[in-house]
């Protein structure tokens, strides 16, 4: 069974600064993706971001991008020029690929200051 | 142009009663599941099912009956509510078997079991 371990339940940061979301999973499969939702106050779950296992080059989306590293089974999330729009819950996502099953962490609370 | 919707929105009942949650996608998919969230945000898969058949059933108790009438709708009924049955559920689909790995999510439906 996968586990996925989000050890931040809660982060602030200020407006325009940086901030990094970690995520460590545990699983003996090869093949799997990696994600990052966000949850915003409106419920609704978003994909910010995705990772395919087998690509080593980090994915970057706009002002996110992880930092992938598959030996340490460790994916963070890095925010740039945080906005006061990104103030959400931050879900890490681990999907099985051979058992077509998600699992999901435990939510990082991401508050942007102004 | 909802690519993933659910109706209702919120739903407040008493224990004991039956409910149905809908939900239906216009993305053209094959594959639809149904997530619970509880109160601490923990998000868990409950059904997968792929062109109308259940492939995740995930310990969920059988007052819990997903129906597929065709690939673009998965409901969930629950029979016989209990207080514990009170989260946010999510529905979510996916092109297909796969390419499970990217969930599009309805905006969720917030039951409240009185």
């Amino acid at each position: 069974a996968q586990t996925v371990t989000q050890s931040q339940p809660e982060m602030s940061v200020q407006e325009a600064e940086t901030v990094t979301l970690s995520c460590t999973y545990d699983t003996s499969e090869s093949n799997y993706y990696l994600f990052w939702y966000k949850q915003p106050p409106s419920r609704q779950m978003i994909l910010v971001i995705r990772q395919e296992a087998y690509k080593q080059q980090n994915a970057t989306e706009n002002r996110f991008s992880v930092n992938f590293q598959k030996a340490a089974k460790s994916f963070s999330l890095k925010i740039s020029d945080s906005q006061l729009g990104d103030t959400a819950m931050y879900f890490c996502a681990f999907h099985n690929t051979n058992a077509g099953k998600s699992t999901f962490g435990d939510g990082t609370t991401l508050t942007v200051k102004p | 142009d909802t690519a993933v919707s659910q109706t209702p929105k919120y739903l407040v009942t008493q224990m004991g009663n039956d409910k149905s949650i809908k939900c239906e996608q216009n993305l053209g998919h094959d594959t639809m599941y149904w997530y619970k969230q509880d109160s601490k945000k923990f998000l868990k898969i409950m059904f997968s099912y792929n062109n109308k058949e259940l492939i995740i059933n995930e310990t969920v108790p059988n007052r819990f009956s997903p129906k597929s009438p065709d690939k673009a709708h998965l409901n969930l009924h629950i029979n016989s509510l209990e207080l514990g049955d009170s989260a946010v559920y999510f529905c979510a689909s996916s092109q297909d078997l796969a390419a499970q790995e990217t969930q599009y999510f309805g905006p969720g439906t917030r039951l409240l079991v009185l």
